[in-house]
Formats: C-alpha cells, sequence, structure tokens
C-alpha cells in the first residue's frame, strides 16, 4: 500500500470550510484513497473514499488529482464537533480489510 | 443493532497477569479485526479474522492470541501482561468487500 504524508495538525473557523490535505505519490492505479476520523478517544469512524472521481457524501467531499498523487478532504461548514483527528488511508482495490494508520492530521474547530 | 462492542471499557492489570479483551458484532461481518493504539500514534494491526475459524497476524502479533469460534465473537487474549502493552485497544469489523469498518468503543489498558 502506498504511503501517505498529512500536515500534523490545523485550525478552521467554525462555519468556514475545512480543508484536509494528503499527499500520496506512490499511490498505484488500483488503489483508493480512504478517510476515516477519531474524535476525542473514540474509535475512528469511516468518513469517505474514493478511487479517481471525485466523491461526496452527507459528511464531506473528496477531491482527487488527475494524476492521484494527492487529495483533499472537504468538510463544507465545520462544527465544533468537527474538531478530531483525521487519517487518510490508501488501500488496494482487492483487499479493502486491512487498514495502515499513519499519525494523521489533527483538526481543530474554533468558535 | 447495538454494533460493535467491547468490553471491559477500562482495565488495570499487574504485569505477568493475562487476561481476554471482549469484541462481539452483531451485523453479521465476517471480518474481524483488533488494533493498538499508543499516545499520540495512529492504530496498529495486531490482528485480524476473515471468518470464522480463520486468523492471521497484523503488524504488532508478538504477545497477543486471537481465535474465532462464531461470526460475532473475536476475542483477544494477552497471556502474559507486560508494561509495553498499556495502550487502547479497538475492535473493528466489516462486510467482505465493502468499505467501511466499524469500529467499537475501545477497551483502556493499563499495566503496572
Amino acid at each position: 500500500d502506498a504511503k501517505t504524508t498529512q500536515p500534523p495538525s490545523m485550525d478552521c473557523a467554525e462555519g468556514r470550510a475545512a480543508n484536509l490535505p494528503c499527499n500520496h505519490s506512490t499511490i498505484s492505479g488500483n488503489e483508493y484513497v480512504y478517510w476515516y476520523r477519531q474524535i476525542h478517544s473514540q474509535g475512528p469512524q469511516y468518513i469517505i473514499h474514493g478511487l479517481k472521481n471525485n466523491e461526496t457524501n452527507e459528511m464531506a467531499s473528496l477531491i482527487i488529482t488527475e494524476d492521484r498523487k494527492s487529495s483533499t478532504l472537504i468538510l463544507p461548514h465545520a462544527t465544533l464537533r468537527d474538531t478530531a483527528v483525521y487519517y487518510c488511508i490508501v488501500k488496494e482495490s482487492y483487499n479493502t480489510d486491512k487498514l495502515i494508520f499513519g499519525t494523521g492530521t489533527r483538526l481543530q474547530v474554533f468558535p | 443493532n447495538a454494533g460493535v462492542t467491547q468490553t471491559p471499557k477500562f482495565q488495570v492489570l499487574k504485569t505477568g497477569q493475562s487476561m481476554t479483551l471482549q469484541c462481539a458484532q452483531d451485523m453479521n461481518h465476517e471480518y474481524m479485526s483488533w488494533y493498538r493504539q499508543d499516545p499520540g500514534m495512529g492504530l496498529r494491526l495486531i490482528h485480524y479474522s476473515v471468518g470464522a475459524g480463520i486468523t492471521d497476524q497484523g503488524e504488532v502479533p508478538n504477545g497477543y492470541n486471537v481465535s474465532r469460534s462464531t461470526t460475532e465473537d473475536f476475542p483477544l487474549r494477552l497471556l502474559s501482561a507486560a508494561p509495553s502493552q498499556t495502550s487502547v485497544y479497538f475492535c473493528a469489523s466489516k462486510t467482505s468487500g465493502t468499505y467501511e469498518q466499524y469500529f467499537g468503543p475501545g477497551t483502556r489498558l493499563t499495566v503496572t
């Protein structure tokens, strides 16, 4: 699985969009990009995943560059409850089970 | 559905003691796994199972045993606890072929 690089921390004002970047320059053609988050000390929570096209669900949007070497998770209207550690994970499409977590980005949403 | 449940929530052990962390899911998921999370770190995979009777090692399996006799349960055994096993332990499950993993609330273990 390709390695990912994320900034260790970011701040965002409540109500503004939070844009969390992830670099995965060694990603191969059949690897998916997943995002999970961990609020305080709870178990991680799945957010979204994508392969090539941009994806959107009720929680967030995922923008993947055309060369697939990086992606951005967008929380369109951040709230205080979005304060969490966000993990970007790259996985082979045939093996979606074993997640390898890095240290993630700690997002702090402030009033 | 209760989802993924873990017991106990907190546990303190002395070095050398043994114990079993319990994990259960009621979603009929084939895949189950155990992770540990040390302070300031991401989660690391200990053991996983793709179905009843089948288990395999993850990144950090030493000092831990698992078994999977039913689809619902996936206990993690510490045979002889060491201070290095002080951590928060998370259990997760998913349906094979899908993308979303469901995590339990965690067990906070301290070994003195």
